[in-house]
């Protein structure tokens, strides 16, 4: 079955830019009709979407965030990555990646989460 | 476009059955049937229970079912038991512009 994996620094200076991958282990993300996504949580909060990378390499960002962030696919890793610049301690939070089904918002299944911190 | 709304929580005695709601709008809950509901434990990742408003995917309990009504969708779990005890999330289609909205979140107590 199809397993993801974040991975990326837990601690970033604000001003800079936060780089996360995922990793997707059990299925090609190049194939198939699926939507990988990110999505990010602050301490103690609800879920924030983020935005997708489709399989044929189309992205959608979330209108409030759109201005800062790039999603990119690295097939030959059998990666997508998130960056997220100018970064400030707003930014704080736990971060998954999800693959999404033909509806977008059938997410399914996650990684497991990666906390990442903006703190001087 | 706002959050969906959701309370913040609920509670329920083993065995008893519990309906989560989550109110959005016409632009989301009501115009379109992709409503998805989440299950989240203590420091773990979500988890998918409902999809397209009432499906589950293979492996989710019965005890999770999923309606529409209007602009809100609600998640009722029968039979509650001590492992149902999560927040649980919302999560709708929300047209072209924002495309995807989640709830607030609701914080389940089994009593």
């Amino acid at each position: 079955q199809v397993q993801l994996q974040e991975s990326g620094p837990g601690l970033v200076k604000p001003s800079q830019t936060l780089s996360l991958t995922c990793t997707v282990s059990g299925g090609s993300i190049s194939s198939g009709d699926y939507y990988w996504n990110w999505i990010r949580q602050h301490p103690g909060e609800g879920l924030e979407w983020i935005g997708y990378i489709y399989y044929s390499g189309s992205t959608y960002y979330t209108p409030s965030l759109k201005s800062r962030v790039t999603i990119s696919l690295d097939t030959s890793k059998n990666q997508f990555s998130l960056k997220l610049n100018s970064v400030t301690a707003a930014d704080t939070a736990v971060y998954y990646c999800a693959r999404g089904g033909s509806t977008i918002s059938d997410l399914d299944p996650w990684g497991q989460g990666t906390l990442v911190t903006v703190s001087s | 476009q706002s959050a969906l709304t959701q309370p913040a929580s609920v509670s329920g005695s083993p065995g008893q059955s519990i309906t989560i709601s989550c109110t959005g709008t016409s632009s989301d809950v009501g115009s379109f049937n992709l409503v998805s509901w989440y299950q989240q434990h203590p420091g773990k990742a979500p988890k998918l229970l409902i999809y397209v408003g009432s499906k589950r995917p293979s492996g989710v309990s019965n005890r999770f079912s999923g309606s529409k009504s209007a602009n809100t969708a609600s998640l009722t779990i029968s039979g509650l038991q001590a492992e149902d005890e999560a927040d649980y999330f919302c999560c709708s289609y929300a047209g072209s512009n924002t495309l995807v909205i989640f709830g607030g979140g609701t914080k389940l107590t089994v009593l």
